[in-house]
């Protein structure tokens, strides 16, 4: 069976400041996807990343950073400079191995607000 | 279309009746999936479409669910006898081979 906790149910950052969101994993799988999504109130999730589990090279795009960590089980999520537009629910998910992305199970959600 | 695209946005419907959602993917995505999210379950896996092989549909919490998806592209959600606890948020969401999924904007059901 597989599993994503986020630990985190709501944080509140002030415009500006940096702030990690937590994800950590469980799966008996050797090799899986591993992605963040983004949830504005406009309710549509936008997909933000995918990771193979090969890769555990850390990634920045912009304001934006993952922090893979197979030893551990982590796939962390921080934001640099946070603007009022990051207020979000970030959902972190797995998915098995095998043609693409596929049933993916989904963390609880975090939600952020970035407060100006 | 640009994006994956859900009909309707909103759906108020009485308890009992039949629903029908709709799900136009992106255009030359082969995988088509569907989730349910609600305040009490998160984000709930439902079925998967990938081309022309049998669909998974081991998320379909009942019978009174089912899903098609014709000519490889548009796909239709039903709802049979709709209950108050299928009350939900439907998103639909398509990929390419090996890619991440991208989502519509969902469905709101609300069932009274």
């Amino acid at each position: 069976a597989q599993k994503v906790t986020q630990a985190q149910t709501e944080i509140s950052v002030v415009e500006k400041e940096d702030v990690t969101l937590d994800c950590v994993y469980e799966t008996r799988d050797t090799t899986y996807y591993l992605f963040w999504y983004k949830q504005p109130p406009s309710g549509e999730l936008v997909f933000l990343i995918r990771r193979n589990s090969f890769d555990e090279q850390n990634e920045i795009s912009g304001r934006y950073s993952w922090n893979f960590q197979k030893s551990t089980s982590s796939f962390n999520f921080t934001i640099t400079a946070s603007q009022v537009v990051d207020s979000a629910v970030y959902f972190c998910a797995l998915t098995p191995p095998g043609a693409g992305s596929y049933q993916l199970t989904f963390g609880k959600g975090t939600k952020l607000s970035v407060i100006p | 279309g640009a994006g994956v695209s859900q009909s309707p946005s909103n759906k108020v419907t009485e308890k009992g009746k039949d629903v029908e959602l709709r799900c136009d993917p992106i255009s030359g995505h082969t995988a088509l999936y569907w989730y349910r999210q609600s305040l009490g379950q998160g984000l709930e896996f439902l079925i998967y479409f990938q081309g022309n092989s049998a669909p998974d549909k081991s998320g379909l919490p009942s019978d009174r669910f089912s899903a098609e998806r014709t000519g490889g592209s548009v796909s239709t959600l039903t709802i049979q006898r709709t209950q108050q606890e299928d009350s939900a948020v439907y998103l639909c969401a398509s990929s390419q081979m090996g890619r991440g999924a991208f989502f519509g904007q969902g469905t709101r059901l609300t069932v009274v």
